[in-house]
């Protein structure tokens, strides 16, 4: 089956550096993306990783190794804005099908 | 106007019920994706469709159906509803020539008593 491993919740505080993990188990590998979701919104798109290695977008960075089928995103900088679900997904297919992880629930305090 | 809308926002139907969810979408992208979501278990694929012609089963199909009347527009249809499809239900529409984020609507949060 499809497995996307995600922890359920981290906290920090404002200013701080945090890092979501995500390994994943899936069929088929063809790049990793980040979405945020705030309460009672949409998710929407941060970044993507096909290649190993680092992506960084503003104070967003985005990390993927596909020999150990892992990646992580990195916020810095935290604001309280930052507080909200972060999902990774994975295209197994090539053809933007996703497979989203749980989500991983970032509270950032004052 | 928003670029992916979704009808209604919100809707309380009863068990046994036909209900229909639209999403229409201004992107001019071909993809188009229903997801649902539940507490604890992420977005789950239930279908989608990379063209008008094209509708494909995603991981969690059963008690569904799908339309594709446009290239703009994609329903969802629960036939008869029961309770446990009470959930958040996404739709999302993506291109292939701009990159690999998808774009939401706002959600039609349905609750079946």
């Amino acid at each position: 089956g499809q497995s996307l491993e995600q922890p359920s919740e981290v906290t920090a505080v404002e200013g701080a550096i945090v890092q979501i993990n995500c390994t994943y188990q899936t069929s088929g590998f063809y790049g990793l993306s980040w979405y945020q979701q705030h309460d009672g919104g949409a998710p929407t798109f941060l970044s993507y990783n096909a290649l190993d290695g680092l992506e960084e977008t503003g104070r967003f960075s985005s990390f993927l190794s596909r020999s150990d089928s892992y990646g992580y995103l990195l916020l810095q900088e935290l604001q309280m804005k930052d507080s909200a679900s972060y999902f990774c997904a994975v295209d197994d297919t090539g053809f933007q099908k996703l497979v989203f992880g749980t989500g991983t629930r970032l509270l950032v305090s004052p | 106007d928003a670029d992916v809308t979704q009808t209604p926002r919100n809707r309380i139907t009863k068990t046994g019920k036909r209900i229909m969810l639209e999403c229409s979408q201004t992107k001019g992208h071909d993809r188009m994706y229903w997801y649902r979501q539940d507490p604890g278990l992420g977005l789950r694929l239930i279908y989608y469709s990379f063209d008008v012609k094209d509708i494909n089963k995603g991981e969690i199909s059963d008690g569904y159906s799908v339309s594709r009347q446009a290239q703009a527009k994609f329903s969802l249809s629960l036939e008869s509803a029961i309770p446990n499809q009470t959930a958040l239900y996404f739709c999302a529409t993506s291109d292939e020539m701009q990159g690999y984020g998808y774009t939401f609507g706002s959600g039609t949060r349905l609750t079946v008593v």
